[in-house]
């Protein structure tokens, strides 16, 4: 089944503890990319990645970093998270290289607390 | 840059009412793509639909319907006859077309809570 995937679902840490979000997808899709959501806010763009070895700042990207080493991973580092990161968090992919480049896959969510 | 407002934070309905959610939005772009998406309780978004610039024909499927109009940068769904299933989160977004500097980014709204009473 074509999908994005996400782990943890559900993950609660205290400041300062370095955590990681894996994302992967299992479509080939070259373009990746995380959103957070906050109340009020809708969803913003973290930061994105075009290919392997390539990646972008979006939005937001304070206190974060990614990596994209292979076409199927894009995870989500947050070295020293903050009670400011508490958020639900969206892993995305569109296939680029087949012209269908406004069909978002989204993965579904993490539910990060931070305190 | 792009926006997307969705001045209604909050909806409440009763079963059986129809209910238009609101969606304007900003953009310099003459090709251009709007979204609009659900977020139950459950957490997840499930994609309802995409709409191009240079398509403005209203769209229905089953209870759902769309209005778009380029005039006034609006682009509006409309919910006939609601059920409590409907209660959820929705949000319109919008994406430019390839040839933009930031295309693939989904620029969303805030969101409308719509919450249907039996």
């Amino acid at each position: 089944e074509a999908q994005v995937t996400q782990n943890p679902r559900y993950l609660i840490t205290v400041t300062g503890k370095k955590l990681t979000v894996t994302c992967s997808q299992n479509m080939n899709h070259e373009y990746m990319s995380w959103y957070r959501q906050d109340p009020g806010l809708g969803l913003r763009q973290i930061y994105y990645s075009m290919n392997v070895e390539v990646t972008d700042k979006g939005d937001v990207p304070e206190g974060y970093k990614v990596s994209r080493k292979e076409k199927r991973n894009f995870p989500l580092i947050l070295e020293s998270p903050s009670p400011n990161q508490t958020s639900l968090y969206f892993c995305a992919s569109i296939p680029l290289a087949s012209g269908r480049y406004n069909e978002q896959y989204f993965g579904p969510g993490t539910r990060l607390t931070v305190t | 840059a792009q926006k997307v407002t969705q001045a209604q934070t909050e909806i409440s309905v009763v079963e059986k009412e129809d209910v238009t959610l609101d969606c304007v939005y900003e953009t310099r772009d003459t090709t251009y793509y709007l979204f609009w998406y659900k977020q139950p309780p459950s957490g997840e978004l499930v994609f309802l639909i995409r709409r191009n610039s240079f398509d403005e024909q209203n769209e229905i499927s089953g209870r759902y319907s769309w209005n778009f109009q380029k005039s006034t940068s609006s682009f509006n769904f409309t919910i006939t006859a609601s059920q409590v299933v409907d209660s959820a989160v929705y949000f319109c977004a919008l994406s430019e077309a390839i040839t933009g500097t930031s295309y693939g980014k989904l620029t969303f709204g805030q969101g409308t809570i719509l919450t249907v009473h039996p």
